[in-house]
């Protein structure tokens, strides 16, 4: 199977524009998460989608947004951009909601990073 | 909240040595998984082992293990026989709300 792949890659944005990055999860997972990875944070978890809803969501403002398709694919908009903006984010595909209690193992993908200049 | 905890940002070890990694973590939960990923330089992030929490088994895969000690709410990753290939950031992760640490930064030295 074709694994998680994320695009774009690479993105440079300025301050105040919008951007949207796109998931393609692993065949026959219905379950994307997506993360923001930055180094003195590590990885902070913004929010999972399951059948085209989302489940979970993580502690940011408004302006991260995101959704999900029925094929799974999802993707994730940021608005009015700001410089702590610039990271990588990262998407991860399960088979069933990773948070859950039961708890899917998640496949990531390379990652696209996102820099705001 | 549920937080993780690493506190070991950056470690390194001689090849064939074993090294162990560090992870504190609180939750509210009484059934829960804690999961270590390992991430290589420019590469994907992989998962590396997990633990269910009402089990009292630590779990292995191959070179790696876990100390899960439950009511102190640690949950360490030891790496045997260390590889060049083990050179990577470690994230300690718990599945409720997706909670992960900061990771900490394994060089393994030839």
């Amino acid at each position: 199977k074709a694994g998680v792949t994320q695009t774009p890659r690479y993105l440079i944005k300025t301050r105040g524009q919008q951007v949207t990055l796109s998931c393609s999860p692993i065949s026959g997972h219905r379950s994307v998460s997506w993360y923001q990875q930055t180094p003195g944070q590590g990885l902070q978890f913004l929010f999972e989608y399951f059948s085209e809803t989302q489940r979970n969501k993580g502690n940011f403002p408004g302006r991260f947004s995101g959704r999900q398709f029925s094929n799974s694919r999802s993707e994730m908009n940021v608005s009015t951009l700001e410089l702590g903006d610039s990271a990588l984010y990262l998407c991860a595909s399960s088979e069933g909601l990773a948070g859950a209690l039961l708890s899917y193992e998640q496949y990531f993908g390379p990652g696209t990073r996102l820099t705001v200049t | 909240a549920q937080t993780v905890t690493q506190s070991q940002p950056e470690m390194s070890v001689q090849e064939a040595e074993t090294v162990t990694l560090s992870c504190t973590y609180d939750t509210s939960e009484n059934n829960y998984y804690l999961f270590w990923y390992k991430q290589p330089p420019s590469r994907q992030m992989i998962l590396v082992i997990r633990q269910e929490a009402y089990k009292q088994q630590n779990a292995t895969e191959n070179r790696f293990s876990v100390n899960f000690q439950k009511a102190a709410k640690s949950f360490s990753l030891k790496i045997s026989d260390s590889q060049l290939g083990d050179t990577a950031m470690y994230f300690c992760a718990l599945n409720e709300k997706l909670t992960f640490g900061t990771g900490t930064r394994l060089t393994i030295i030839p």
